[in-house]
């Protein structure tokens, strides 16, 4: 067990919709970091927030946000989902921006 | 963009065998980290070497910065090794850049 939870762990809903995933990191981490993984696209860095504060942006979508709250628990927002969505996504936690990473079970999203 | 490629793409190993990662990059990094998915899914951070070796145990990594590669060496190879090895690189302007990962299958 990494320490860092996810939900929930499936998701199914249908295109046009909006979702939101929830990250609760390590106790004492201060970054999580948010990653895809699909069949089409592999693994992707989507984006990074420490201490609350957006830090590095990967290939997020315009349709996608996040946020990192005073407790440091992180939500990722999809919307206008479409099929493509469909992937797993990753939350991973780390005391600073440059250390180990921490990850979460994942959070499987299908788009019907 | 940076191009990040691994090889093998996939590998069988009789447990008790060592191997050998390969992971080339196309641009100059900032960082590179090794990545271990196992069968469930579940990823676990092994390395984060930007530059010279590190070792953990039966895991040990060599990145060469100037020649744009790095290196996993697995030694005594056990079948909880099986999954996929991804590594990862940081750019300036790319920011973390993932190879496509190596299949591994260690058989008893």
């Amino acid at each position: 067990d990494s320490g860092v939870t996810q939900t929930p762990k499936h998701l199914i809903t249908a295109t046009g919709q909006r979702v939101t995933l929830r990250c609760s990191p390590r106790s004492g981490d201060l970054s999580v970091y948010w990653y895809q993984q699909s069949l089409d696209q592999g693994l992707q860095f989507l984006i990074q927030y420490y201490n609350g504060e957006e830090r590095a942006k990967g290939n997020i979508l315009e349709r996608f946000s996040a946020q990192q709250f005073p407790d440091l628990h992180s939500e990722l927002n999809l919307s206008s989902l479409e099929l493509g969505d469909s992937a797993l996504y990753f939350c991973a936690s780390s005391v600073e921006g440059e250390e180990t990473q921490y990850f979460g079970p994942g959070t499987r999203l299908l788009v019907l | 963009g940076i191009q990040v490629e691994q090889s093998p793409p996939d590998l069988i190993l009789q447990e008790g065998a060592n191997s050998t990662l390969r992971c080339n990059f196309s641009d100059s990094v900032n960082n590179l980290q090794w990545f271990h998915q196992n069968p469930w899914g579940q990823l676990i951070n092994l390395f984060y070497i930007p530059s010279g070796t590190k070792q953990n145990g039966r895991l040990s990594a060599t990145t060469v910065a100037t020649e744009r590669y790095s290196l996993l060496y697995i030694s005594s190879s056990q079948t909880t090794d099986s999954g996929v090895y991804f590594c990862a690189v940081e750019t300036s302007y790319d920011k973390v850049i993932f190879g496509p990962g190596t299949s591994l299958s260690v058989i008893p």
